[in-house]
């Protein structure tokens, strides 16, 4: 079973400033089966990426996502004060569909 | 209007069953898998499990076979997942989700407590 290992656990940010997150892979991940997602207390959690790097619908342009084989990040290119929140990322698409253990965006 | 919607929180006794529904709106419910994901306090996002939205067939996570159960109704769009013999640690939010490139489409959540 593929295990998602993120980091960092918690980042501290302000608005505005870019920040990278990682997502490594314990075996390889087909592109075309990593996804990223935002989840903030009390709501759903919302689909940010997939494929690596496809946005999703209605997704602004600050978040992107790369990588490839074990080593994927995803980018928000200039943090908004509604982008802090929890990000996890997810091997889907060949059962078990795992979910890292989530990074925390905190504002600094 | 696309949707999942959840029905309302729970309170049960350990060792009861519990089941949750998540009603699908606005697409053809058939046409797009669904899958069960549970977030237990202060944890992160763990996937349960899907079903064929087709042909009715489950497929559990290994953390969750023996007292979970995926179940639909197609003629009202509706997906379920059963807990049975409940466990004080299975207090947590349970979401559907429908998948196509990644879980796209995500229900309110249900928040299921057990408590004696």
């Amino acid at each position: 079973e593929i295990v998602l290992t993120q980091s960092p656990g918690t980042l501290s940010l302000s608005p505005g400033e870019r920040v990278t997150l990682s997502c490594r892979a314990s075996q390889s991940v087909s592109t075309s089966y990593l996804a990223w997602y935002q989840h903030k207390p009390g709501q759903a959690p919302r689909l940010l990426i997939y494929g690596a790097s496809s946005r999703a619908t209605g997704i602004p342009d600050r978040f992107s996502g790369s990588g490839s084989g074990t080593d994927f990040t995803l980018t928000i290119s200039r943090l908004e004060p509604e982008d802090f929140a929890v990000y996890y990322c997810q091997r889907y698409g060949i059962s078990p569909y795992t979910f890292g253990q989530g990074t925390k965006l905190e504002i600094k | 209007q696309v949707q999942l919607v959840q029905s309302g929180s729970e309170l049960k006794k350990p060792g009861a069953s519990v089941k949750v529904s998540c009603k699908a709106s606005g697409y053809t419910f058939t046409s797009y898998a669904m899958n069960w994901v549970r977030q237990a306090p202060g944890k992160g996002l763990e996937w349960m499990g899907w079903i064929n939205t087709n042909t009715g067939n489950p497929t559990y996570a290994q953390a969750f076979t023996g007292r979970f159960v995926f179940s639909l109704d197609t003629s009202v769009s509706t997906a379920y997942l059963q807990i049975n013999s409940l466990k004080t640690d299975d207090t947590a939010v349970y979401y559907c989700a429908r998948s196509w490139h990644g879980f796209d489409l995500w229900g309110q959540g249900t928040l299921v407590t057990v408590s004696s």
